[in-house]
Formats: C-alpha cells, sequence, structure tokens
C-alpha cells in the first residue's frame, strides 16, 4: 500500500479528535502555502491554501495557520474521520513562479 | 467535477528505452505542470509549460526529458533513455492561471518502473 516504504513521521488520532499537522517550509520569500492531501495511489487534492499576508485561514473542518516568523505552517482538522486518513503535504510557491516545492510529508492514521 | 487525467497508470520500460507519459489537463486550463515523486520521497517538480514553451525547470529535468502538447488536449513528457533512477510516479497538473491562489489539480499519476 502506500505506506509501504515510506519514512515519514505519523499523527495516529481517534476519531472524532482533533488533528494537528505542522510542516517548516525554507523560502522566508514564499507567499503562497498549499496543504494537498495524497490517499493510497491518488495525486495530490488540494485542501486549503493561504496568502503570506494572512496568518489564519478556515475552511470546511479545516484550519490552516501560518507563522512567518519562524516559518511554519500547520493544519488542524476538525472532528477526525477515518476518510482524513492520508499523507499530507505542505507546499510553498514564491512569487508568480509557478513552481510547488513540497514538504516531506506526514501520514495520518485515524483509528476507529 | 473536471479533473486531469493521465495515462497509463502504469508502465513498465525497460533501462535506454524511451517513454511518453500523457495527460489531458482541465480544458480552460493554460499551465501545465509534471512533478514526480519517488517511492517513500516528496513530491519534486520537474517542469511548467505556458504558451506552448517551458516556463520553468528544475535540475532534476536534464536533456534525457521533453514536454510537448501535441495538440489542444494533451500534455506529454517525454523520457528519452530512462534510467533505474527514473522510476517514481510522475504526476501531471494544470492551473487556471500562475502564481498564488491558483489551485494547481493534480492528476493520478502514472507509475514509470524501470528494469
Amino acid at each position: 500500500g502506500e505506506s509501504v516504504g515510506l519514512h515519514l513521521p505519523t499523527l495516529s488520532v481517534q476519531e472524532g479528535d482533533n488533528s494537528i499537522i505542522n510542516c517548516a517550509y525554507s523560502n522566508s520569500a514564499s507567499d503562497y502555502f498549499i496543504w494537498y492531501k495524497q490517499e493510497s495511489g491518488k495525486g495530490p487534492q488540494f485542501i486549503i491554501d493561504i496568502r503570506s499576508n494572512m496568518d489564519k485561514r478556515q475552511g470546511q473542518r479545516v484550519t490552516v495557520l501560518l507563522n512567518k516568523t519562524v516559518k511554519h505552517l500547520s493544519l488542524q482538522i476538525a472532528a477526525t474521520q477515518p476518510g482524513d486518513s492520508a499523507v499530507y503535504f505542505c507546499a510553498e510557491q514564491t512569487g508568480y513562479g509557478n513552481k510547488l516545492v513540497f514538504g516531506a510529508g506526514t501520514i495520518l492514521r485515524v483509528k476507529s | 467535477e473536471p479533473e486531469v487525467t493521465q495515462t497509463p497508470s502504469h508502465q513498465v520500460t525497460q533501462m535506454g528505452q524511451e517513454v511518453i507519459l500523457r495527460c489531458v489537463p482541465i480544458s480552460n486550463h493554460l499551465y501545465f505542470y509534471w512533478y514526480r515523486q519517488i517511492l517513500g520521497q516528496k513530491v519534486e517538480f520537474l517542469v511548467s509549460f505556458y504558451n506552448n514553451e517551458i516556463s520553468e525547470k528544475s535540475e532534476i529535468f536534464d536533456d534525457q526529458f521533453s514536454v510537448e502538447r501535441p495538440d489542444g488536449s494533451n500534455f506529454t513528457l517525454k523520457i528519452r533513455s530512462t534510467k533505474l533512477e527514473d522510476s517514481a510516479m510522475y504526476f501531471c497538473a494544470s492551473s487556471a492561471r500562475a502564481g498564488g491562489l491558483n489551485e494547481q489539480y493534480f492528476g493520478p499519476g502514472t507509475r514509470l518502473t524501470v528494469t
């Protein structure tokens, strides 16, 4: 499956609990940040994004927090569900360039 | 909902052979991308393409790689002479515009295995 060969940090949470996934980004000039979800055998799926002039953005059950001082990004998932089990990647983009630079990823496992 | 599609889902090839990976981006998108993900590693940018030319490429995208938009719908990645280390998942993505807050939509990927 997807996890074979992966040596990523793993977050295990109980169904219904809140999850917080963290990411440290590298480029202080990056001005656009995105969280992607990748399920087994699928491509990255957009979850939520945020521009550098914001420190918080909320979506449906998800919140992204940006701390530019320490170059840290977090994804909060409320009331985590089994369907949230996946690998989560943060990605950054600079200026008007199109290239996304992805972080290493975190495996989220939801226990029922 | 419109989606990016990729073919084949899995390609097995021998070292030194040429492969072409195919993608159909979302129809009204203008920017196209290839990324790859070696098993157990993060997703890496290869190349971006706009207005029938490469707009940016990474160090990975050397002379063995090329991209083409042969018609109004397909976007292809060619690897001329595959190496073992080219084995990876290759993802195509597209976006309506460039820059921030212009979501890149990813396809399901092609798993390339070089033997």
